[in-house]
């Protein structure tokens, strides 16, 4: 089974503060993904990253950074958080050939509250 | 740029009947895939089904069938025989063929299994 874990589940923190959001998947995958998803927005892509060390951005990236040091690895950056980015965010791995195996795996989901 | 309406926010079925959720899209590709994702409350999103725009014949996964109608940019999801555990978010998603693609996700819609 793959297995995609992000670090928290509910996470609080102050305007202002920088806060990391960890993702980790174990099935080698290459793609990585996050999204933040709002009620009535669905979900909407933040930044991707298809092998070590690049990064796109998605349709909405302002506000965010992200690193990928390692493959298994992704990280979302908030580097002063603020009260709009109070969501809740989801990771996503995915291989980047094409075909019947391909589906985005996503993770359990970190609800972020910025007070 | 590619978008995908779902029309219905809310919408519920008795147990052991059958529903169908609408979306549509808009695209100018002629190859691309399609995706329904289930999103149980407070459990990971998990794919349902995938439809491939350069196959004419409807996916089907047991209960889960589609009606992919590419002329009409219309892909709907069929529920058959429903469940209480088919109780969940459904988000339709895009996504162009060829690598380093993003996905592009509906707005969801919530569907309620009534016994």
């Amino acid at each position: 089974d793959v297995k995609v874990t992000q670090s928290s589940r509910y996470l609080v923190k102050r305007t202002g503060e920088k806060v990391f959001l960890e993702c980790v998947q174990d099935m080698d995958h290459e793609n990585m993904f996050w999204y933040r998803q709002d009620p009535g927005l669905g979900l909407r892509l933040i930044y991707f990253s298809y092998d070590v060390k690049m990064k796109e951005k998605g349709d909405i990236p302002e506000g965010y950074s992200v690193s990928r040091e390692k493959k298994e690895r992704f990280s979302l950056i908030l580097e002063s958080a603020s009260t709009n980015q109070t969501s809740m965010y989801l990771c996503a791995s995915s291989y980047l050939r094409e075909g019947p195996e391909e589906t985005q795996y996503f993770g359990p989901g970190t609800r972020l509250l910025v007070l | 740029a590619q978008t995908v309406t779902q029309s219905q926010p809310e919408m519920s079925v008795q147990e052991a009947e059958t529903v169908t959720l609408s979306c549509t899209y808009d695209t100018s590709e002629s190859d691309y895939y399609l995706f329904w994702y289930k999103q149980p409350p407070s459990r990971q999103m998990i794919l349902v089904i995938r439809q491939e725009a350069y196959k004419q014949q409807n996916a089907t996964e047991n209960r889960f069938s589609v009606n992919f109608q590419k002329a009409a940019k219309s892909f709907s999801l069929k529920i058959s025989d429903s469940q209480l555990g088919d109780a969940a978010m459904y988000f339709c998603a895009y996504r162009r063929s060829g690598g380093y693609q993003k996905v592009t996700f509906g707005t969801g819609t919530k569907l309620q299994v009534i016994p």
